[in-house]
């Protein structure tokens, strides 16, 4: 079945760097773009950033733009994002998602989504 | 575009009819608004794309509407399993942008 598992959270501490990874499978991972999102404690959905499939021309929110980069392996199967310079505001569970892309006119929205990793940055 | 779900919280009983909306701070191409649902400690799940199709195995009893800057998503007979927050989602194009609402709430009451 279509599967993605995150790993490599933790707690860190400011200004330091730390890299997630999403391996995907039970599905044509080059196919498709990938998606990280990020939640806050207690709070809601805050897009971060895609990689379409090919991994050319990589999109982040204006809040992490600068510090965090997403890349993919299509060999491998995964996808990663690379955090620096990580803030006590960057704490949140980061999942990954597949972006189902075009069905006919349509965005088909994000679907499936992983189980997510937390991230802790405290000092 | 910042998209505005409201209610925050929503307090109904099981089998009653559940309107939750998202508005657009600009227009907003319905092919392009997705709706998720997500239980407590759990990653969200897609229910609806190009604001009105549900996702593969979503119960009908979930259906979503709307254009321009106005989108609803009605679940005509609440479950025990509804029960949840309520994401709505843009896709926007150049650059590429997934603006969230803020969610909304569903309640027991």
């Amino acid at each position: 079945q279509v599967q993605l598992v995150e790993s490599g959270g933790g707690l860190v501490q400011p200004g330091t760097s730390l890299r997630l990874s999403c391996a995907a499978s039970g599905f044509t991972f080059s196919g498709y773009p990938m998606h990280w999102v990020r939640q806050a404690p207690g709070k809601g959905l805050e897009w971060v950033a895609v990689i379409p499939s090919h991994g050319t021309n990589q999109y982040y929110a204006d809040t992490v733009k600068g510090r965090f980069t997403i890349s993919r392996d299509n060999s491998r199967n995964t996808v990663d994002l690379q955090m620096n310079s990580l803030r006590l505001e960057d704490t949140a569970v980061y999942y990954c998602a597949r972006d189902v892309g075009r069905i006919g006119v349509f965005w088909g929205g994000l679907d499936p989504w992983g189980q997510g990793t937390l991230v802790t940055v405290s000092s | 575009i910042v998209l505005t779900q409201s209610p925050g919280t929503l307090s109904l009983s099981p089998g009653d009819r559940a309107t939750l909306s998202c508005r657009a701070s600009q227009s907003v191409s319905s092919y392009y608004l997705a709706w998720y649902q997500q239980k407590p400690g759990q990653a969200p799940r897609l229910l609806i794309y190009g604001a009105s199709t549900r996702a593969t195995g979503i119960p009908d009893r979930f259906s979503g509407s709307g254009s321009g800057t106005d989108f609803t998503l009605t679940i005509s007979r609440l479950d025990p399993e509804d029960f949840a927050v309520y994401y709505c989602q843009q896709y926007g194009s150049s650059p590429p942008t997934y603006t969230f609402g803020q969610g909304t709430k569903l309640e027991i009451k």
